[in-house]
């Protein structure tokens, strides 16, 4: 089974700062990881699939890119919308797995 | 309306079995694998199982194999999950999600419902 680990688990940033996550992989996912958004009571929110793909719209503030085992999602300027927990995934073999989250939140 | 809609969660017993479904509207249903993801209290994304959208490939997290049965049927757009032997730590919000890409393995979700709680506890 391959393990996402995602860091920082807390972001403390104020809305207009640049956030910058990530999440490294127990070996190659090769270009195949995804990146979600979830917000409290809601079912999660495709952002990023395939490394550096928005999702139908997605602003063009969220980026992801990486390759390998290392991934980055970043979102340029952060709306207050944006305060929220963030999961990586990769569909790269069975199982499919999650990292552990980053929330951001604000400071 | 392109949606996913999940039903059957409650409260169980321990050892006890539930079955879910998921009807999904607003997309050619039988082009898409389609796969469970689960959220515990307070926790992760947990993926649980899936399938492919003739349903002849099936696959399964270790924690549910042999317990948990995943299949479709294709004429009622309906994506189902049985569960048996079931434990505590089964005690989820169980999700329905769609694939992003229809037609091969593309298993990063692009439509999710908004969930079904399952509990496990006597």
């Amino acid at each position: 089974e391959i393990v996402l680990t995602q860091s920082p688990a807390t972001l403390s940033l104020s809305p207009g700062e640049r956030a910058t996550l990530s999440c490294r992989a127990s070996q190659s996912v090769s270009s195949y990881v995804a990146w979600y958004q979830q917000k409290p009571g809601q079912a999660p929110r495709l952002l990023i699939y395939d490394t550096s793909n928005r999702a139908t719209g997605i602003p063009a503030r969220f980026s992801g890119s990486g390759s390998g085992t290392d991934f980055t999602l970043t979102i340029s300027s952060l709306e207050p919308e944006d305060f929220a927990v963030y999961y990586c995934q990769h569909r790269s073999s069975w199982p499919l797995t999650f990292g552990g989250g980053t929330k951001v939140e604000i400071k | 309306e392109v949606q996913l809609l999940e039903s059957g969660g409650g409260l169980v017993q321990p050892g006890g079995s539930l079955g879910l479904s998921c009807a999904a509207s607003g997309f050619t249903f039988n082009d898409y694998g389609m796969s469970w993801v689960r959220q515990a209290p307070g926790k992760g994304l947990e993926w649980v199982s899936a399938l492919s959208g003739s349903g002849g490939r099936t696959y399964y997290a270790d924690s549910v194999k042999g317990r948990f049965t995943i299949s479709r049927d294709n004429s009622k757009n309906t994506l189902y999950l049985q569960m048996n032997g079931l434990r505590a730590e089964d005690t989820s919000i169980y999700y329905c999600a769609k694939p992003y890409r229809g037609n091969g393995d593309y298993w990063s979700f692009d439509l999710w419902g908004r969930g079904t709680l399952v509990t496990v506890s006597s």
